[in-house]
Order: C-alpha cells, then structure tokens, then sequence
C-alpha cells in the first residue's frame, strides 16, 4: 500500500529535550515536506526537499532541521523545543512534475506534538 | 491580508443538499487550483484539480475557478454524512509551493 509513515503520532516532551518526528515513504518521491498546522494559521511549510541531499527552508523554518540522506525518509528534529512548537505536524511526498508541478501531495497520518 | 482566505466554519447542512464552499487569493500568479479533504485526526487528501479558470466536474464535485476575480468554488451536490470533513483551498503557482487557505470545517447532518 502506497503510503507516508510518520512517528510518533503523539510526543509530550519538556522544553529543551531534542527529540526526532520520522517521515517515510513506499512511492519512491522525490519530493517531500515538513508543515505544522495551528488553529487559524492553517497548514505552513517547515522545510522542504527536492531530492536527497537537497533541502530548503519553508515559511516557518526557525527551531527545526532537517536531512535528506535516503530517498525515502526524510527525519524532522527539533534540537531544543519550546512550547511554541506546540502544534500538529505533518509529512507530505510527491513526485517531481515538469508540468503542473506538485499538486498532489501524500500526507501521512500527523504528529501531534506537545512541548511543556 | 493572508494570499488565501476561507470562511472557517463550520457549515452545518441537512443529508441532501448541495454545499458551496468558497476561497479567496489574492496572488495573480496563481495558476493551479486544488482542493484538499481532511477529516479529523487525519492528514489532507487532494480531491480536486483545476488549471486556469473554468469548472471541473467529478462525480458530486464541482470546482469553479474564476481568476478575473480571485474567487474559488467548491459545489457538493447531494451531500452526504461522509462529505463531513475540513475542505482546503490550495492555489499553486506550479513548481513545489503550496498555499494552503485555513479550511472550511462542513458537517452534514442526518
């Protein structure tokens, strides 16, 4: 079954313990996504990548990291959380498109994170 | 002003009826039009997509872009308890970037 992975799908942690959300996925994209969803401010891009060893930052890159160092996994590590990153996160994939670009992204299930 | 606005609900309608959810950009650039379903506790799935203005029909769906005036459409006719989830504007100007609007929460009730 065609599919994103992520975990854990729920992470209460305290302030400062570095902790890592993975993201996997079976379709061979080579596309992938971090974004965080918050209540009122939607679904924001964290960071993202066009293929292994290339990322870039999204719209909300500050307190996150990223790698790239297989085509299928693609690790969202927060070195030093605060209660900020308090949120929803998701992992999307998509296949890299020379028209219409990637329109059709492949979310996994969410992380819910809580940062006390 | 946010590049995508949605009223976020919720939109509470009787089994039956036809549903219009509505979206607002205000990027010209925007090119691809594209409607994400979320349903509680779970990730976006894409359910529609348009290119340009015009209408797109798939099954009960309909989507209507109209770029002239920056204004999206999202019909469901004969809407059902299952159509009760998040709808997510999503314009895109090609390439990677997505926009997502803040949704529109619909509840169909029996």
């Amino acid at each position: 079954e065609a599919q994103v992975t992520q975990n854990p799908r729920y992470l209460i942690t305290v302030t400062g313990k570095k902790l890592t959300v993975t993201c996997s996925q079976n379709m061979n994209h080579e596309y992938m996504s971090w974004y965080r969803q918050d209540p009122g401010l939607g679904l924001r891009q964290i960071y993202y990548s066009m293929n292994v060893e290339v990322t870039d930052k999204g719209d909300v890159p500050e307190g996150y990291k990223v790698s790239r160092k297989e085509k299928r996994n693609f690790p969202l590590i927060l070195e030093s959380p605060s209660p900020n990153q308090t949120s929803l996160y998701f992992c999307a994939s998509s296949s890299s498109s020379s028209s219409g670009g990637n329109y059709e992204q492949y979310f996994g299930p969410g992380t819910r994170l809580t940062v006390t | 002003q946010k590049e995508v606005e949605q009223d976020p609900g919720p939109l509470s309608v009787p089994e039956g009826a036809i549903v219009s959810l509505n979206c607002t950009y205000s990027n010209s650039a925007f090119q691809y039009f594209m409607w994400y379903r979320q349903y509680s506790r779970k990730g976006p799935e894409l359910l529609m997509y348009t290119y340009s203005s015009g209408n797109k029909e798939d099954g009960r769906f309909t989507a209507q872009v109209d770029k002239s005036s920056k204004y999206i459409s999202l019909f469901i006719r004969d809407s059902q308890p299952s159509d009760s989830a998040t709808y997510l504007c999503v314009p895109a100007g090609g390439g990677n970037k997505l926009t997502f609007g803040t949704g529109t929460q619909l509840k169909v009730e029996l």
